[in-house]
């Protein structure tokens, strides 16, 4: 079993409506990271938060520690979101462990 | 744009022979990770690092070494590359200190294809 869960694998989703990334892990962890990945494109990092929630533009992240649980919300979609979408955790003061994503599509 | 980099960012090469790919950070991180990333495999960890000279082996490390003999360089080295090693190798950078840690930071990526 994957120290990192993400749900859905692949979603799709039309022009303005909001969406839901899920990722659950099982490991107790310092920071969990949400990444984003276009395609043909290079990774880059949305968010990083260890506890509350974190806004950026349409972007909300959200964690619950107790419940070893985070989501990404998108409000408002957009077909330039879709991408790829990634969970990643920092395991105590180690390494990261990567969910195996979630491929959003946004149709107009 | 933190200062991570590939190289090369492509590469082609026949079976059996040994590649090295490289990955040099300005970030002075002390974490550095070698992934590849295949259809329906998601990112999948290859080999990291938590220091000079201090490396550890990930899922998939068959295959594969690693050296990082300065704290801003991270070599992949594939000893004889084989048909199953084409993939897109993706280094990352983090920091992670007493409970401090940074966000990852990931280089643009290298397509490895093993003919």
């Amino acid at each position: 079993k994957n120290e990192v869960e993400q749900s859905p694998q692949n979603l799709t989703a039309q022009e303005g409506e909001f969406i839901t990334i899920n990722c659950s892990y099982s490991v107790g962890i310092s920071a969990l990271h949400w990444l984003q990945q276009h395609p043909g494109g290079g990774i880059v990092s949305l968010f990083m938060l260890s506890s509350g929630k974190k806004k950026h533009g349409r972007l909300i992240a959200t964690i619950n520690i107790q419940e070893k649980h985070s989501s990404l919300h998108i409000t408002a979609s957009h077909p330039r979101d879709s991408a790829v979408y990634i969970c990643a955790v920092t395991v105590s003061g180690s390494r990261l462990t990567f969910g195996e994503g979630t491929q959003l599509t946004v149709n107009p | 744009d933190a200062g991570i980099t590939q190289s090369p960012r492509h590469k082609v090469t026949e079976t059996g022979t040994p590649v090295t790919l490289r990955c040099h950070q300005t970030e002075n991180h002390r974490y550095m990770y070698w992934y590849r990333q295949d259809p329906g495999h998601g990112l999948r960890l290859i080999h990291y690092s938590y220091g000079v000279k201090d490396t550890d082996k990930g899922e998939v490390s068959d295959g594969y070494s690693v050296s990082r003999s300065k704290t801003e360089d991270f070599l992949l080295t594939l000893e004889s590359a084989t048909s199953s090693q084409t993939s897109v190798y993706f280094c990352a950078i983090s920091e992670s200190n007493g409970g401090s840690n940074t966000e990852a930071f990931f280089g643009q990526g290298t397509r490895l294809t093993v003919v």
